[in-house]
Parts: C-alpha cells; structure tokens; sequence
C-alpha cells in the first residue's frame, strides 16, 4: 500500500490565492519530500524536508512536517496557472525504498 | 547533462509479449527505481536497486524482473504481458537511498498491452 496520502484529491483556487495540501503517513521516516507533476511528464523534486525540521521554505513553497501527527503540508502562495500540476509527497522509512501518495491536482484558474 | 534517459517512450504490446525498458543516468547516482502510474493514482514502486549489484522488491513487484547492468542502468523487463500492466512506467535515480537526496525521473514509457 501507498505510505502517503494526500489531501484534498483535487483543488481549484483563483490565480493569486494561496494553495495548500496537506499528506498523512503510516510509519516513522527519515525525510519527507514533495514532487510536482505537469501532465504528461515525470516527477519534479521541490523540497526534501528532515524528520527532525518543523519547517521548510523554497521560494513561494512552505512545508511543514508534524511527526508526532505523521503529517505535513504544502503551501504555496501567490500562486500562479503555471502552478497548475498535481502535487505528490514522499517518503522512506529504514529501508531504502522512496514511496508516493496518490497526489492533489491542483488547478489555478488565471 | 541527459540526466534519466528512458526508452522507448512508448510501446503497444500484445498479451504474452515480452519487453524490456531501458532506463540511464549519467549522474552518478547510487539508486534507482521503477514505478508504474495508472490513471489518477500516484506511483506505485515496483522495483528499486540500493547500489550497483542490489535489487529489491517494491509495492507491485509481480509481473516483472529487473536488472542493475551496472552503476548507469537499471532495466525492466516485462516476461510476458498482460492488459492489468498498461501503464506509464517511470525511472527515476538518486544520489542515495532513504529518502536522504531528491529523486530525478525520466519522461516516462507509455505502455499499452492488449
């Protein structure tokens, strides 16, 4: 089964607002990081945020990380139509393996 | 710098065909990985290699074999297709494993078994 699971499945905000997803997971990690995906494309890395950081930022990305709730989100402010992708998080536990959730599609209405 | 090179990008099978998915990194990298993605569903890993001469199994691992050539390449092969692996098939490298570098992926093969 898939570690993480995004929430909500899919957003649709106005150009300017700000985004937020949020990702759960099942047991203990090293790290956790966030991929983007534009259609029809592979995965880009946006940020890789430590098991022992509270709080990351990259740009107009914001990611939290609450371990004790196996939780984080991502933020992104000001967002723009070239926003527009799904959004997926990631992680590993002990073993070498990197696992992704289902994602949050994101659509940014200009 | 190609980064994941991946091929064919895409591929139409029949059911009991066999195939093999190439996939390269020129970056050095100690891990790779295959995934597979169905439609509205994130990655699901089925198959991942630590180091050069280690593979281990994923989520989805049945159906399929791999093999780590050497440090660069890391190729899939399908035995004998069936329609439930139509798929968009994905590699992807890190510098090392454990969640502890980003990943790179590649563009993705787009297989189609009938």
């Amino acid at each position: 089964s898939q570690q993480g699971e995004e929430d909500p499945q899919a957003l649709s905000i106005q150009e300017g607002e700000n985004a937020t997803m949020n990702c759960s997971y099942k047991t203990s990690i090293n790290n956790l990081q966030w991929y983007r995906q534009n259609s029809g494309r592979g995965l880009v890395h946006l940020i890789l945020i430590r098991s022992n950081e509270r709080e990351k930022h990259s740009g107009r990305l914001r990611v939290t990380l609450d371990t004790s709730k196996k939780s984080s989100s991502l933020l992104i402010t000001a967002s723009r139509a070239a926003d527009t992708a799904s959004y997926f998080c990631a992680t590993a536990s002990n073993n070498n393996d990197m696992r992704f959730g289902a994602g949050t599609r994101l659509t940014v209405k200009p | 710098n190609a980064g994941v090179t991946q091929t064919p990008k895409f591929q139409v099978l029949k059911t009991g065909q066999s195939m093999t998915l190439q996939c390269a990194q020129d970056m050095n990298h100690n891990s790779m990985y295959w995934y597979r993605q169905d439609p509205g569903m994130g990655l699901r890993l089925i198959y991942y290699s630590a180091s050069e001469g280690t593979t281990d199994k994923g989520e989805v691992p049945n159906g399929y074999n791999v093999s780590r050539l050497n440090k660069r390449e890391f190729s899939l092969r399908l035995e004998s297709a069936a329609p439930s692996q139509t798929s968009v098939y994905f590699c992807a490298s890190s510098e090392v494993g454990g969640g502890y570098s980003p990943l790179h992926f590649g563009n993705g093969t787009r297989l189609t078994v009938t």
